[in-house]
């Protein structure tokens, strides 16, 4: 069935750091893939999407390209901040009902 | 714009216990979705509206939990007996009609330990 393979954290960085989380995925027919984010004490937050291949989704510094060839949508920022501190989901839908599937999570901290 | 209410925050409760959790969606999204996310894992569906009507309930555990979206606005789920295993986040959505590309807005969730 269709899933969502998400590297596993925690993951603790200094300031400026490069941030690579990867995400791959498995799925019939042509998924959207997102990056979601929860802040501590928050809701989940669409940070950034890719509805179709070679497609990048960039917000807040945060990139990621979807790749079919690979499976993958790796979320990607040159240079994080202490704010960036939070869970990141990584998630596909199926586009077929809307059906929804996520990751299980990378905690991210960024010290100073 | 207001977004997705839910209550109440936190729960606490004995298994074999009733309860239920309350959630209204931001104003005019016809898309309502409730989602399990147990600690340490990603949200998993257990249901979606469309309007007043379910689309997918397949990993709703009809045997104790129910939910109901009353004139395709507000909805609430519950969860009666509940179990040891149950303790979890409970997270509201809502989307647009139309939203085929994952335009989900969460809500702060309700956590729920079951003693």
């Amino acid at each position: 069935g269709d899933s969502v393979t998400q590297m596993e954290g925690p993951v603790t960085l200094s300031e400026e750091a490069f941030l690579t989380i990867n995400c791959t995925y498995t799925a019939t027919g042509y998924p959207s893939l997102f990056w979601y984010v929860q802040y501590p004490g928050e809701g989940l937050q669409l940070l950034l999407k890719a509805t179709k291949a070679d497609d990048k989704g960039s917000n807040k510094g945060f990139e990621a390209t979807y790749r079919k060839e690979t499976t993958s949508f790796h979320l990607e920022k040159g240079s994080v901040q202490v704010s960036d501190s939070a869970v990141y989901f990584c998630a596909l839908n199926t586009n077929t009902g809307n059906q929804f599937y996520f990751g299980t999570g990378t905690s991210l901290t960024v010290i100073p | 714009e207001a977004g997705v209410a839910q209550s109440p925050r936190y729960k606490i409760i004995e298994k074999r216990q009733s309860v239920a959790f309350w959630c209204n969606p931001i104003s005019g999204h016809a898309t309502l979705y409730w989602y399990q996310q147990i600690l340490g894992q990603g949200p998993k569906l257990l249901i979606q509206f469309q309007n007043n009507g379910v689309v997918d309930d397949s990993q709703l555990p009809k045997d104790r939990f129910s939910a109901e979206r009353l004139k395709g606005v507000d909805s609430t789920l519950k969860i009666q007996p509940a179990k040891l295993e149950d303790s979890a986040v409970y997270l509201c959505a809502s989307s647009p009609a139309g939203s085929a590309w994952g335009e989900q807005f969460f809500g702060p969730g309700t956590r729920l330990t079951v003693l």
